[in-house]
C-alpha cells in the first residue's frame, strides 16, 4: 500500500521557469491539500480541493495553481517560478467516505524539495 | 482566527528523562486536534487525534492530553529513537482546513 505518492522528490529551476509537481493517492480519500514548508514557519496551505474537480485557495495560493481531473490525482503547477517559492513542498489526503467521519487525520507524502535559482 | 503555537522550538534530553511538548490552540470550535512525528526528509507521520476536552491517548512512551486551550505530549522514559519534530494541528468546525504549529524538534542523547 504505497499511500501518498509525490513527483519529483527534489527539483532545482531557474527563476521564470515553469513546472509540475504531482500527487497521487491509493486510498479513495475525497480530500487531497497542498502544503509548503519552510524553517520556523510549519505546514501552510497553498491549495485544497475536497473532490474530483473541485479546488479551492488556502492561506498562500499566489504564484501556484492546482487540479483535481482524477480522485486520485492532485497537481501542482508553477508557472513562473520566484526565489520565494524554494521550500519543500508536502501533499497530503483524507477522509475515506464509507467511514463517514470527518475528523479523520491528513496521511503525508515524502515530500518534493524544490529549489529556485 | 485560528492559531496554534507549540513550546519549546527545541528539546533536548537525556535518553529516560520524561518531559511534555505543549501545544496551545485558539479555534472557533474545535473539529480534532492532531499530532504528528515528523523525521528529516520524510512527510508527517500520525500518532494521536484528540477530539474534547479530557482526553487522552497512549502510544508506547507517548502519551496526548487535551484541555479547552492546549494539549500536552508526554514523553515517558524517551529513547535516542524519539528524537524528532513533533507537530501539532487543528481542525475546526467551519471547513476542511487543519492548522499546524511550526513544530517541537526533540534531541534525545544516549
Amino acid at each position: 500500500n504505497a499511500g501518498v505518492t509525490q513527483t519529483p522528490k527534489f527539483r532545482v529551476l531557474k527563476t521564470g521557469q515553469s513546472m509540475t509537481l504531482l500527487c497521487a493517492q491509493d486510498m479513495n480519500h475525497e480530500y487531497m491539500y497542498w502544503y509548503r514548508q519552510d524553517p520556523g514557519m510549519g505546514l501552510r496551505l497553498i491549495h485544497y480541493s475536497v473532490g474530483e474537480g473541485t479546488t479551492a485557495k488556502g492561506e498562500v495560493p499566489d504564484g501556484y495553481n492546482v487540479s483535481r481531473l482524477k480522485k486520485q490525482n492532485f497537481l501542482l503547477g508553477l508557472e513562473s517560478a520566484a526565489p520565494s517559492q524554494t521550500s519543500v513542498y508536502f501533499c497530503a489526503s483524507s477522509y475515506d467516505l464509507s467511514t463517514g467521519n470527518h475528523q479523520q487525520p491528513q496521511h503525508f507524502g515524502d515530500g518534493t524539495r524544490l529549489s529556485i535559482l | 482566527e485560528d492559531q496554534v503555537t507549540q513550546s519549546p522550538e527545541a528539546l533536548r534530553l537525556q535518553e529516560g528523562e520524561s518531559s511534555s511538548l505543549n501545544c496551545s490552540y485558539t479555534v472557533s470550535g474545535l473539529r480534532g486536534l492532531f499530532w504528528y512525528r515528523q523525521d528529516p526528509g520524510k512527510g508527517p507521520e500520525f500518532l494521536f487525534t484528540l477530539y474534547s476536552a479530557g482526553e487522552e491517548k497512549e502510544k508506547e512512551r507517548l502519551k496526548a492530553t487535551l484541555t479547552k486551550k492546549e494539549s500536552f505530549l508526554h514523553i515517558t522514559a524517551p529513547k535516542p529513537e524519539d528524537s524528532a519534530t513533533y507537530l501539532c494541528a487543528v481542525a475546526n468546525t467551519g471547513g476542511f482546513k487543519t492548522i499546524f504549529g511550526a513544530g517541537t524538534r526533540l534531541f534525545v542523547k544516549a
